[in-house]
């Protein structure tokens, strides 16, 4: 019983370059969440998906793109890391929406040198 | 001024004491409240969810909402060693289409 499941678990990137966090859940849900935890900052929504074929920004969107790839998978792309995108990135999932119950991978530590 | 404020710790208590976790909220929309525990180097995971005000009691949980005060609280009894974890509590309403809104979390060490 997999649930979220997150790739890679850690990864250290220099500036400029680019990478794909990936994520897939099981759970058929429709909606699907990338977040961003920061010392002090807490969980902050980076973007979402409703549900499959669409994508909103969050709450800090800026310097990220996503992709809903189906209903399964959803990818947070950096195209030009930067050293403040250094954070721990946690994808999530709820049935739907309007859900309230929302479960979470195990997180991407993301290094940015 | 962040919608949900939660008082980040650190917050060290005894095994056995009574532990009381707190966030205040600026939205009166909000009308889905949680609370939620993260272990180190791990995923959050639902511990605790209500519906508007009231209090709702799970094992040595409750949680309790207090829409008129925009205050809502998570106590612990009879703590344990293993409640050590950061809580976060959440909070989602129709008017952000319930997207889920975090408080800072705060940082709690039961001390055997």
């Amino acid at each position: 019983n997999a649930g979220v499941t997150q790739t890679p678990k850690f990864q250290v990137l220099k500036t400029g370059q680019s990478m794909t966090l990936q994520c897939a859940q099981d759970m058929n849900h429709n909606s699907m969440y990338w977040y961003r935890q920061d010392p002090g900052m807490g969980l902050r929504l980076i973007y979402y998906s409703a549900s499959e074929g669409t994508t909103d920004k969050g709450e800090v969107p800026n310097g990220y793109n996503v992709s809903r790839l189906n209903k399964r998978e959803f990818s947070l792309r950096l195209e030009s890391a930067a050293p403040s995108q250094t954070s721990v990135y946690f994808c999530a999932s709820k049935i739907t929406s309007l859900a309230n119950t929302i479960y979470f991978g195990e997180g991407s530590w993301l290094t940015v040198v | 001024q962040k919608e949900v404020e939660q008082d980040p710790g650190p917050l060290s208590v005894p095994e056995g004491a009574i532990v009381s976790l707190n966030c205040t909220y600026s939205n009166s929309a909000f009308q889905y409240f949680m609370w939620y525990r993260q272990y180190s180097r791990k995923g959050p995971e639902l511990l605790m969810y209500t519906y508007s005000s009231g209090n709702k009691e799970d094992g040595r949980f409750t949680a309790q909402v207090d829409k008129s005060s925009k205050y809502i609280s998570l106590f612990i009894r009879d703590s344990q060693p293993s409640d050590s974890a950061t809580y976060l509590c959440a909070m989602s309403g129709e008017h952000s289409g319930y997207a889920l809104n975090f408080g800072k979390g705060t940082s709690l060490l039961v001390t055997p």
